[in-house]
Order: structure tokens, then C-alpha cells, then sequence
């Protein structure tokens, strides 16, 4: 089984900095990762695939890196309905598919 | 718009089975899957298995051997998870997702549905 695993845990920042996420594979997932955001009392949404392509409707200030084993999802300037917590999944080495353990963006 | 609707919350006692229903509209008939995907309180998401809604085809994740069946029924374009002999593990937001592909990202997803299992 590949192991994700995020960091930070939880990222403080205040309304319009940059916040960066990381995410690391336990094993070469190659770019077959996905970046979702989830608020309190929804489903997951999809924002990022294929590591770094962001999905319709997604802000521009959302963008994806890396390859492998190493990952990034950037917010350039987050905006208020931008906290929330954010998970990666990588699909390339599968049963089973798996998640990082979420990392929580709050506001400073 | 597709769309992914879920039936509603149930209230379980230990050791018995709950069905959760996902019914998807505005799809073709056919060049999807259908994902489980479960998250229990507070914690993080959790890979259960999927469905070819146009074969049958099944996969589950090994944890959930042999408590889960994933059917399907085509007429009315829904997908169904059992999982028998339930425990206090099992209480979760259980959520339906599709995927274009068998391995691929989740969009979109369903709106959860909520089991409690309790004595």
C-alpha cells in the first residue's frame, strides 16, 4: 500500500498570503495524484489531477507541482472561502487507492 | 450538470447490515465507475471499492473482506454498498464518487451518507 502523508498537519495563514502543502508518496506514484478541498459538512472537491491540471471551475490561484514521490498544491493569495482542509490521493498504484491524512488551512 | 444522489442517514445496531444507495443522473450508460469512499468522524478518507455500473465488475478494498457487496442496478442507474455485521468502527460518512477510468481522481461526489452504528 502507498502511504501519503501531508504536512503540515495544520497551516495558520492570514487572508491573501501564500500557502503551500505538501504531500509526499511512500513509493513513485508518478503524477497520478489528486488534490481535493473539503469544508465541514461537505464532500470532498476535486481542485488538481494528474499532479498539476486543475479541474473546471477551479481558481487560477490554485496550482499543483511535482512528480514521483514529491507533491505541492500552492494557494497564491487565500481568500475566505479558501479555509478548509485539503487532502491528496494518489491513483496510480492501486488497490487500494489512497489519502494523505488532510491538512487543515485556518486563518491567522 | 452530473450529478451523484445519496440516500439518507441510517442508525445501525452492532452486527447488523446497512444498504446505502448513489444514484447518478445526467451520465451516459456506460464509461464510468462508481468509488465508495468512507471518512469516520473527525478523521480522514478511506478507499472501500468501486463498480462497473455497465459490467458488474467489483473491487474492494481487502479490510472490508467479505462484509461488502457493491451491486448495481442499471434501469434506474444506481449503484448500492452493503456491509453486513457492523460495528462502532463502521460509524462514517460514506460517500459514492465517480471516476472515468478504474484507477483515477474522484469527481464528482456524492453528498455523503451517514451511518451510525450504536447499541
Amino acid at each position: 500500500e502507498v502511504v501519503m502523508t501531508q504536512s503540515p498537519v495544520t497551516l495558520s495563514v492570514s487572508p491573501g498570503e501564500r500557502a503551500t502543502l505538501s504531500c509526499r508518496a511512500s513509493q513513485s506514484v508518478s503524477s497520478k495524484l489528486a488534490w481535493y478541498q473539503q469544508k465541514p459538512g461537505q464532500a470532498p472537491r476535486l481542485l488538481i489531477f494528474g499532479a498539476s491540471t486543475r479541474a473546471t471551475g477551479v481558481p487560477a490561484r490554485f496550482s499543483g507541482s511535482g512528480s514521483g514521490t514529491e507533491f505541492t498544491l500552492t494557494i497564491s493569495s487565500l481568500q475566505s472561502e479558501d479555509f478548509a482542509v485539503y487532502y491528496c490521493q494518489q491513483y496510480n498504484i492501486w488497490p487500494p487507492m489512497t489519502f494523505g491524512q488532510g491538512t487543515t488551512v485556518e486563518i491567522k | 450538470q452530473v450529478q451523484l444522489l445519496q440516500s439518507g442517514a441510517e442508525v445501525k445496531k452492532p452486527g447488523a447490515s446497512v444498504k446505502v444507495s448513489c444514484k447518478s443522473s445526467n451520465y451516459p450508460s456506460t464509461g464510468y465507475y462508481v468509488h465508495w469512499v468512507r471518512q469516520a468522524p473527525g478523521q480522514g478518507l478511506e478507499w472501500v471499492g468501486w463498480i462497473n455500473p455497465n459490467t458488474g465488475g467489483t473491487n474492494y478494498a481487502l479490510k472490508f473482506l467479505p462484509r461488502l457487496t457493491l451491486t448495481r442496478d442499471t434501469s434506474i442507474t444506481t449503484a448500492y454498498m452493503e456491509l453486513s455485521n457492523l460495528t462502532s468502527d463502521d460509524t462514517a460518512m460514506y460517500f459514492c464518487a465517480k471516476t472515468t477510468r478504474r484507477g483515477d481522481w474522484f469527481d464528482p461526489w456524492g453528498q455523503g451518507t451517514l451511518v451510525i452504528v450504536s447499541s
